[in-house]
């Protein structure tokens, strides 16, 4: 069993198309991440929802607009990509991101390439 | 906010010797400093961590000193093994739903 699945596992799109990746986590943990890392490597945080309730938008344009339906899901949308959006997107989970952070558990990654 | 600066940003070792790379971070609230290793192509996994609470911890070839003061901590590998070669990745949080990473270090083993 998959602990954190993001689909897809790959986008190549053309500028100014809206995307979006799906993230599913069945570990029941009550806080879910999205963190960009760039063709450098740099795990950059973009969100972090805990129980549904957005918790951190690390200055994120709002292009980028991420919704969790429930506590097991963050889907991430991108509208008007830019050809600087072009990187591999993680969805991550852990137990709880306040007192008792603990490990993150990351999805494969969803690479995307902005034409 | 919290800031990780990690070094250095590629380090070559002979199999069988060590490998120590090094963290510094800013906010002297952070309390929880984990290590993640990346492989090629793969999804960052942990591999370590430490809490503020402790000055070391150790996991078979594998141990993290912390140091509250300084604010540094570091990643120790000792008999470095070819797969061992990854990117490695220090962080550190305080407890505000943002686990803030060091740019990387890749880590090469030569056989």
């Amino acid at each position: 069993d998959t602990a954190v699945s993001q689909t897809p596992k790959y986008l190549v799109t053309q500028m100014g198309n809206d995307k979006s990746i799906k993230c599913e986590q069945n570990l029941g943990h009550d806080t879910m991440y999205w963190y960009k890392q760039d063709s450098k490597k740099f795990l950059k945080i973009m969100f972090s929802y805990n129980n549904k309730e957005l918790i951190i938008n690390e200055t994120v344009p709002n292009r980028f607009s991420p919704k969790s339906p429930d506590k097991a899901h963050l889907n991430l949308h991108i509208n008007s990509l830019e050809l600087g959006d072009s990187a591999v997107y993680f969805c991550a989970s852990s137990i709880s991101g306040g007192a008792n952070t603990g490990e993150l558990f990351f999805g494969e990654g969803s690479r995307l390439t902005v034409l | 906010g919290e800031n990780v600066e990690q070094h250095p940003s590629t380090l070559s070792v002979q199999e069988g010797d060590s490998a120590v790379i090094k963290c510094t971070y800013s906010d002297s609230a952070s309390n929880y400093f984990p290590w993640y290793k990346q492989e090629l192509g793969k999804r960052p996994q942990l591999i370590i961590d430490i809490r503020s609470n402790v000055g070391e911890k150790k996991d078979q070839r594998i141990a993290v000193t912390l140091n509250k003061t300084a604010k540094h901590f570091s990643l120790h590998i000792t008999e470095t093994q070819p797969e061992d070669s990854a990117v490695y990745f220090c962080a550190a949080s305080s407890n505000d739903y943002k686990l803030s990473f060091g740019a990387g270090t890749t880590v090469t083993v030569r056989a």
